[in-house]
């Protein structure tokens, strides 16, 4: 199994709802990422856990708040969006860094969000 | 800081053309290299890698050579195919430690029957 599944593929949401982004892998990869990306531009990291322990925050709103239950879920729960907030929501995972560094990301299909 | 460069797109091709995507970075130390593919509607997927000078990296096709001396990483594909047309992204590691990826702006190639 070498996939990352996201659920769900599209979620539209008001700006006082509450709603999670979920995630999984059944790799044995020990890092598992968020990346939020914007039309036409790169992916930008929001977050990173390793070994289950959030090891990277790149000062993302704490309207956005992540979870990682065990070693093969991720979930990123959102809570009083805004409509700047809109984008697709990748999940990725890699395996523990080698010697190498060449720290391969296997990324999931995404979370197309919209906050009306 | 380390970043990467690609050449602006949209770059619009015949199949069966020749396919040059420029990529240059700024690294400090011994970085990696990566092309990857975004299909419409899709997450990215690792088309190539190259973890050291001169390596050259090679799949479905495409391929790209690590060059130190230019600090560049150009992806080429001798004929594309209209279901090549997608966005291709140049993207590095360092190897400090972290986990963060660089990406370049992505290039969006379509590719016309």
């Amino acid at each position: 199994d070498t996939e990352v599944t996201q659920t769900p593929k599209h979620l539209v949401m008001g700006m006082t709802n509450k709603k999670s982004l979920k995630c999984e892998q059944h790799m044995g990869h020990r890092a598992m990422y968020w990346y939020k990306q914007k039309a036409k531009k790169p992916p930008e990291l929001m977050f990173v856990y390793s070994y289950e322990k959030l090891s990277i925050n790149e000062s993302v709103p704490s309207r956005f708040s992540p979870e990682c239950p065990n070693s093969s879920l991720l979930n990123l729960h959102l809570h009083a969006l805004q409509p700047e907030d809109s984008a697709l929501y990748l999940c990725a995972s890699s395996q523990e860094r080698t010697g190498t560094g060449a720290n391969v990301l296997t990324f999931g299909a995404g979370s197309r969000l919209t906050v009306l | 800081g380390d970043s990467v460069t690609q050449m602006e797109g949209p770059v619009t091709l015949s199949e069966e053309a020749f396919l040059t995507i420029n990529c240059t970075y700024t690294a400090t130390g011994y970085p990696s290299l990566f092309w990857y593919v975004q299909y419409p509607g899709e997450g990215l997927q690792l088309l190539l890698k190259a973890t050291k000078a001169d390596d050259k990296g090679s799949n479905k096709g495409f391929e790209a050579t690590y060059r130190k001396e230019t600090t560049s990483f150009h992806l080429e594909k001798g004929s594309v195919q209209v279901s090549d047309s997608a966005v291709y992204f140049c993207a590095l590691t360092v190897t400090s430690g972290t986990y963060k990826y660089i990406f370049g702006t992505g290039t969006r190639l379509k590719v016309l029957a």
